[in-house]
């Protein structure tokens, strides 16, 4: 299975931009980049999802390498409640069905 | 809209006990899943159903049943529990198709096995 790498821990101050890179190098041309993010004592929360084009919506941007080998999801201006573990996870097809396969994320903190 | 409920939120049982966690989602969804996440882990794929009375196995399936009844219905059954199985559990809700689909989490289940 396709996996991704993502640092264990990033840092930013509030009303800042945040970009959160992650490696997947073994993606297959079927898979789905998506991001999930999940707040302490919660379950995970969907963020973002793109395949080859960069993608925009109310909560981030993602931006996609022209390779599909890494992508970087941004927070445009973090604010304390964008504290969270955020996970960049590969939609992958096994047999008939799409997977999701979590690896241990980013815990971001935001500084005051 | 409730989206995905999941209940009990909490639950200690003892070494042997069965039960069963309830999940349950309002969003028509076919595609429900099991997750299991322990700390400092990501989550891992228990069981999975693609449609009521279709159910398969995801990557740490032991220990554990499901069934799907209804559409809306996903339970997970401990069959004797231990305490390995001592975790928080996560069930989801997506609708079936491409890989493009976001899936929707409930709060957690957060059951220690003693």
């Amino acid at each position: 299975d396709a996996k991704t790498t993502q640092p264990n821990s990033m840092e930013s101050n509030e009303e800042e931009p945040v970009h959160l890179p992650c490696n997947h190098s073994t993606i297959s041309g079927t898979d789905y980049i998506h991001w999930y993010r999940q707040l302490p004592s919660q379950g995970p929360e969907y963020v973002i999802h793109g395949l080859t084009s960069n993608v925009n919506n109310r909560m981030a941007s993602l931006a996609i390498a022209e390779d599909r080998k890494s992508s970087t999801l941004i927070l445009h201006r973090a604010t304390l409640r964008d504290a969270a573990v955020y996970y960049c996870i590969l939609s992958s097809l096994r047999g008939s069905n799409y997977k999701l396969t979590f690896g241990k994320g980013t815990l971001l903190t935001v500084n005051p | 809209n409730a989206g995905v409920t999941q209940t009990p939120k909490f639950q200690v049982l003892k070494t042997g006990q069965s039960m069963t966690l309830q999940c349950a989602q309002d969003m028509n969804h076919e595609y429900m899943s099991w997750y299991r996440q322990d700390p400092g882990m990501g989550l891992r794929l228990i069981h999975y159903s693609v449609g009521a009375g279709i159910t398969d196995q995801g990557e740490v399936p032991n220990g554990y049943n499901v069934s799907r009844s209804t559409t809306e219905d996903f339970p997970l059954r401990l069959l004797s529990a231990a305490p390995s199985q001592t975790s928080v559990y996560f069930c989801a809700s997506r609708r079936q198709g491409a890989g493009n689909q976001p899936q929707h989490f409930g709060d957690g289940t957060r059951l220690s096995i003693l």
